[in-house]
């Protein structure tokens, strides 16, 4: 139980753009999601933490504009990276908490690398 | 706000020796605490957690992870390293007594020789 799927688990896009980042619970309902970034060979850095229904919270130093966070439903939420440049490339982990371990833990998604070329 | 000091960058260990990876924590409660582990690309495997009770905590693949009050230390071990353990390794605490919401440590890169 407790799985978190994000997809893509790759992505390339180029400079400009804007790209999408799904993650999922799949055998529960996530009531939040948080979203994460880790640069190479660093640490992961919270980016936002999303509630089902409401408007994102971001962490100081995130752009809201840039890094739109949905989430609609009690098992999706999604990233959407808008006019990604290069600086963008990182990995990118969602998690999950909700209905599964009565809110009081959060399960990761597998990550999504993205390439901005 | 709560912090967390991974004093480590990188660990060499031979394999079949034993493996102690440092986590220090700052925070004002009692923390929920937690090892992840994240091989090249992937993304992370919870090792095991603390949140309240005995304080040595059996996590999965062998490993196992003290908490000392005292020393705000969360400690993982493991007695016999095995070559496949080579990954990186995130110590984390949990924000305002919420398991949800985790702060990270800067990470120690372990790599196990033949």
């Amino acid at each position: 139980g407790a799985v978190v799927s994000q997809h893509p688990s790759r992505v390339i896009c180029k400079s400009g753009t804007s790209v999408k980042i799904e993650c999922r619970s799949l055998d529960f309902q996530a009531t939040t999601m948080f979203w994460y970034r880790q640069f190479p060979k660093q640490s992961l850095m919270l980016m936002a933490t999303s509630n089902e229904g409401s408007k994102a919270t971001y962490e100081q130093g995130v752009e809201k504009d840039k890094f739109l966070i949905n989430h609609a439903s009690l098992t999706l939420s999604t990233l959407t990276v808008t006019s990604a440049h290069p600086e963008d490339s990182s990995f990118y982990i969602c998690s999950a908490s909700g209905t599964y371990s009565g809110n009081t833990e959060a399960f990761f998604g597998q990550g999504t690398r993205l390439t901005v070329v | 706000a709560q912090s967390v000091t991974q004093p480590d960058i990188h660990i060499t260990v031979s394999e079949g020796a034993s493996l102690e990876l440092r986590c220090n924590y700052s925070y004002g409660a009692t923390p929920y605490l937690f090892w992840y582990v994240q091989s090249p690309g992937q993304g992370l495997q919870l090792l095991l957690k603390y949140f309240s009770g005995d304080t040595l905590v059996q996590g999965i693949k062998g490993f196992e992870a003290e908490f000392k009050r005292s020393q705000s230390s969360f400690n993982l071990r493991k007695p016999s390293v095995h070559w496949s353990d080579a990954a990186e390794y995130f110590c984390a605490v949990a924000r305002s007594g919420s398991a949800r919401q985790l702060t990270f440590g800067s990470g120690t890169q372990l790599t196990v020789l033949p």
